[in-house]
């Protein structure tokens, strides 16, 4: 069974500082792995889609890298603003399942100006 | 220019109630599903349907029904409320397994 664990569950940073949000799955027979943000009260929104065969994506300030053979996916998000606060999940999509990701909890993070 | 969209946003109701939650996607997806968010922020699928064909199915009360009239639209009917159904419900949408889009979520009160 695929778990995804996201740690840390929460993280500070003052405004200008790189962040580092990582996410690790259980089961490497994955489709994809998606990068979410979820401000409060607020749905989700897609960030950034890896693909099985790719080992990173960007878009504009953010970057994600997969490994799959490890396990591990890692968004970066260069010079964080306060706008980058929110709660960032990961998820992955097992390859024996066509549609059905599997989200991590979570990490919390708060830029604080 | 709503990509998916739910109705209501708010849902506050008591024990006992039936209730529905409609979604519609204007992406031209061909996949849809329904997620809850419980009180500890932590997201499971529900139900996802491929052109109006129910693909997933997860150990859920057969209280909540979901129906699929056509590929934009996926609703979810929730009969004899109890107060462990109160959560947030998302809806998404896809085109196969690519990337799925969210929409912005019901919140379900059962008092």
């Amino acid at each position: 069974k695929q778990e995804v664990t996201q740690i840390p569950a929460a993280l500070s940073v003052p405004e200008g500082e790189n962040l580092v949000l990582n996410c690790s799955f259980t089961d490497s027979a994955i489709y994809n792995l998606q990068w979410f943000r979820q401000d409060p009260g607020k749905g989700l929104t897609s960030l950034l889609l890896i693909q099985s065969s790719q080992r990173e994506q960007t878009s504009g300030r953010l970057n994600a890298s997969l490994d799959k053979s490890s396990g591990r996916s890692t968004l970066y998000i260069a010079a964080s603003q306060p706008g980058d606060s929110a709660t960032y999940l990961c998820a992955v999509l097992p390859s024996d399942s066509w549609g059905k990701l599997q989200f991590g909890a979570g990490t919390q993070v708060v830029v604080t100006p | 220019d709503t990509a998916v969209s739910q109705t209501p946003k708010y849902l506050v109701t008591q024990m006992g109630n039936d209730k529905s939650i409609k979604c519609e996607q204007n992406l031209g997806h061909d996949t849809m599903y329904w997620y809850k968010q419980d009180s500890k922020k932590f997201l499971k699928i529900m139900f996802s349907y491929n052109n109006k064909e129910l693909i997933i199915n997860e150990t859920v009360p057969n209280r909540f029904s979901p129906k699929s009239p056509d590929k934009a639209h996926l609703n979810l009917h929730i009969n004899s409320l109890e107060l462990g159904d109160s959560a947030v419900y998302f809806c998404a949408s896809s085109q196969a397994t690519y990337e799925q889009y969210f929409g912005p979520g019901t919140r379900l009160t059962v008092t």
